[in-house]
């Protein structure tokens, strides 16, 4: 298994400020995604991280706005930039560590409150 | 595209009865199948997964599931509610080989004493 720390987890964010959401993990895994969960939605997938290249984005996310980095195969950043109320949600990093796609975790989660 | 759907945003059951949470998907190549619990102000907790072989499979906590292809479904069950399982169950989806997961749009289960 992985485990994988989230940081920070929850904070409260003036509008029109970023703030960058770190996940690391304890072991290298093949693949980190960035979801976001809307309060009293599902989880939608932002973008898959590349280590080392860009991040790939999903229909409706832009880099922009949720600059990815992923520097090496145990840690990922998402910055969410700007920030509107409408961006707060619970924002969820998710490892796969077998290279076969079915062992996939999550991080607990951050908790963002915008104001 | 492949979707997933769960059938009852919300569903409560007596403690001691039988849980059943639905979830249906559609896809065009063989699926990977998973159920996620999150309780109150927590994370996500995977259930159980279905990947290749047998088509039920059990789960942390009592929860089972079984894939049934040709109804397209993964329902999840557990024979007797506890109080403790209180909590929302997302029903997700991959293509096999994919680490990219589908969501449905979740379940929250609500068990009464």
């Amino acid at each position: 298994s992985a485990v994988i720390s989230q940081k920070p987890s929850r904070d409260i964010c003036q509008r029109g400020t970023s703030l960058t959401i770190q996940c690391q993990v304890d072991s290298q895994v093949t693949m980190m995604f960035w979801y976001r969960q809307q309060p009293g939605q599902s989880l939608t997938l932002i973008a898959t991280a590349n280590q080392g290249s860009e991040a790939t984005y999903e229909s409706g996310f832009v880099i922009d706005k949720f600059p990815i980095s992923r520097p090496n195969l145990t840690f990922s950043t998402l910055t969410v930039s700007n920030m509107s109320p409408e961006d707060s949600s619970i924002y969820l990093c998710s490892v796969g560590t077998d290279g076969s796609g079915n062992t996939i975790y999550f991080g607990e989660g951050s908790w963002l409150t915008v104001v | 595209a492949q979707s997933v759907t769960q059938l009852g945003s919300h569903v409560s059951v007596s403690e001691g009865a039988l849980v059943l949470l639905r979830c249906n998907y559609s896809s065009s190549v063989p699926p990977y199948l998973f159920w996620y619990v999150q309780y109150p102000n927590q994370g996500l907790q995977l259930l159980l997964k279905y990947t290749t072989g047998a088509t039920l499979v059990k789960g942390i906590n009592g929860f089972e599931a079984e894939f049934k292809k040709s109804e397209t479904s993964f329902h999840l069950t557990k024979p007797s509610a506890h109080m403790s399982d209180a909590a929302e169950y997302f029903c997700a989806y991959s293509g096999a080989g994919s680490y990219q997961l589908t969501f449905g749009k979740g379940t929250k289960l609500s068990v009464i004493p």
